[in-house]
């Protein structure tokens, strides 16, 4: 089964930094790849997804996410932080017809 | 937009109370999701179904059944709600391309449930 490994529970940055979350999964398989977000007492809203193509994936709200496949990597990064994007943010990972996400990693923004 | 909407925001309920969560999309959506969310877990998928009448069990559904009559509407119940159960709980909804891949979930809010 797949398992996908969000490091960091909980990140924090000052608003203007860069936002990196990490995100690693274990298929050798390419899956589809997701980042959602998803703010206090609300559902998860999709930020970005990658499928097949072009490995740089531009989301929402200025996110974007790579895909590398050498690395099972999918991290998703923001080059300067707003106070507007602390939340919690999930990747998930959909491989043969199943979904499976990581635990989470909550952003704090700092002013 | 793929809408997905959830019958409460919050419920508060009685230890062995019979609870029902209602989900419903408006995507036409062959698959249809339950997952509960509790702080340092991150989501639990309960149940999921892929078509009418149709469900599979997923990591933790003890205690809970579902019910999918239509292909819009995916109940969750709590046969006996006990105090362990309560969680945020989150219903979605996908599709599926060719049979072996599913698309993004679409989610609804959320349904804050309080078992006392």
């Amino acid at each position: 089964a797949q398992s996908v490994t969000q490091l960091g529970s909980h990140v924090s940055v000052s608003e203007g930094a860069l936002v990196l979350l990490r995100c690693n999964y274990s298929s050798s398989v390419p899956p589809y790849l997701f980042w959602y977000v998803q703010y206090p007492n609300q559902g998860l809203q999709l930020l970005l997804k990658y499928t097949t193509g072009a490995t740089l994936v531009k989301g929402i709200n200025g996110f974007e996410a790579e895909f590398k496949k050498s690395e099972t990597s999918f991290h998703l990064t923001k080059p300067s932080a707003h106070m507007s994007d602390a939340a919690e943010y999930f990747c998930a990972v959909s491989e043969f017809n199943t979904f499976y996400f990581g635990s989470g990693t909550k952003l704090n923004v700092k002013p | 937009d793929v809408k997905v909407t959830q019958s409460s925001r919050y419920l508060v309920k009685r230890t062995g109370e019979k609870v029902f969560l209602e989900c419903v999309q408006d995507m036409d959506h062959e698959n249809m999701f339950w997952y509960r969310q509790d702080p340092g877990l991150g989501l639990r998928l309960i149940y999921f179904s892929y078509d009418v009448k149709m469900k599979e069990k997923g990591d933790i559904p003890e205690g809970y059944s579902v019910s999918r009559e239509k292909k819009e509407r995916f109940s969750l119940i709590l046969e006996s709600a006990s105090t362990n159960q309560t969680s945020m709980y989150l219903c979605a909804s996908s599709t599926t391309s060719s049979g072996t891949i599913t698309y993004e979930q679409y989610f609804g809010p959320g349904t804050r449930l309080t078992v006392t």
